[in-house]
């Protein structure tokens, strides 16, 4: 079955730019979606399609996706970033969702 | 506005079913599909299935086939997803989120509910 694999943990001081990878088998192939989960909160899509934006997400967040890799990059980041990110993509009809990685702001 | 109201809190004992209940605002129903993902405690997401509100037809995930049944009421625009022969692993929040276009799959999740805590308990 599909995997994508998420690094668990990844840390960025207030300004500067967080990075959080998502890694599966030719996922460039396919269409890469991000979420943000804020703690006892349901998630938000903040990327859809690789690299688009829902309106009201800030454009510090973006994101690409080739190869075996999509990336969510968020520019300037702020203590309100402070999360729990997915990345989440289909396989055979089926959608596949990432570990998760928290992002910590210090 | 759209919005995804899910019904409240239950409790359940082994071996017992749990029907949970997804009622949807601001759009027309039978337009979009809609998924069930769940999250234990401290766990990642996990995706039970999708539903069509138009046909009614159903994709679940293979761990939770046998198990799981998606049904839905147009009348009311409410999905609906019950979950049999609990046990204690399936304590978890429970969401329901809109899907992309029906006949254009493989879209974004991009509006949930605010999520259903399912304890599984003796």
């Amino acid at each position: 079955s599909y995997e994508l694999a998420q690094p668990p943990s990844v840390s960025v001081s207030p300004g500067q730019t967080a990075s959080i990878t998502c890694s599966g088998d030719k996922l460039g192939d396919k269409y890469a979606f991000w979420y943000q989960q804020k703690t006892g909160q349901s998630p938000v899509l903040v990327i859809y399609e690789d690299n688009k934006r829902p309106s009201g997400i800030p454009e510090r967040f973006s994101g690409s996706n080739s190869g075996n890799t999509a990336t969510l990059t968020i520019s300037g980041t702020q203590a309100m970033d402070e999360a729990d990110y997915y990345c989440q993509t289909w396989d055979s009809s089926t959608v596949i969702f990432g570990g998760g990685t928290k992002l910590t702001v210090l | 506005q759209v919005q995804l109201v899910q019904s409240g809190a239950e409790v359940r004992k082994p071996g017992a079913s749990v029907k949970v209940s997804c009622k949807t605002f601001g759009y027309t129903f039978s337009n979009y599909y809609l998924h069930w993902v769940r999250q234990a405690p401290g766990q990642g997401l996990e995706w039970m299935g999708i539903i069509n509100p138009r046909s009614g037809s159903t994709t679940y995930a293979q761990k939770f086939q046998g198990r799981v049944t998606m049904t839905r009421d147009t009348s009311t625009s409410t999905v609906y997803m019950e979950l049999t022969n609990l046990r204690s692993e399936d304590t978890a929040v429970y969401h329901c989120a809109r899907g992309g276009r029906v006949a254009a799959t493989e879209n974004a999740l991009d509006v949930w509910g605010q999520g259903t805590v399912v304890t599984v308990s003796s």
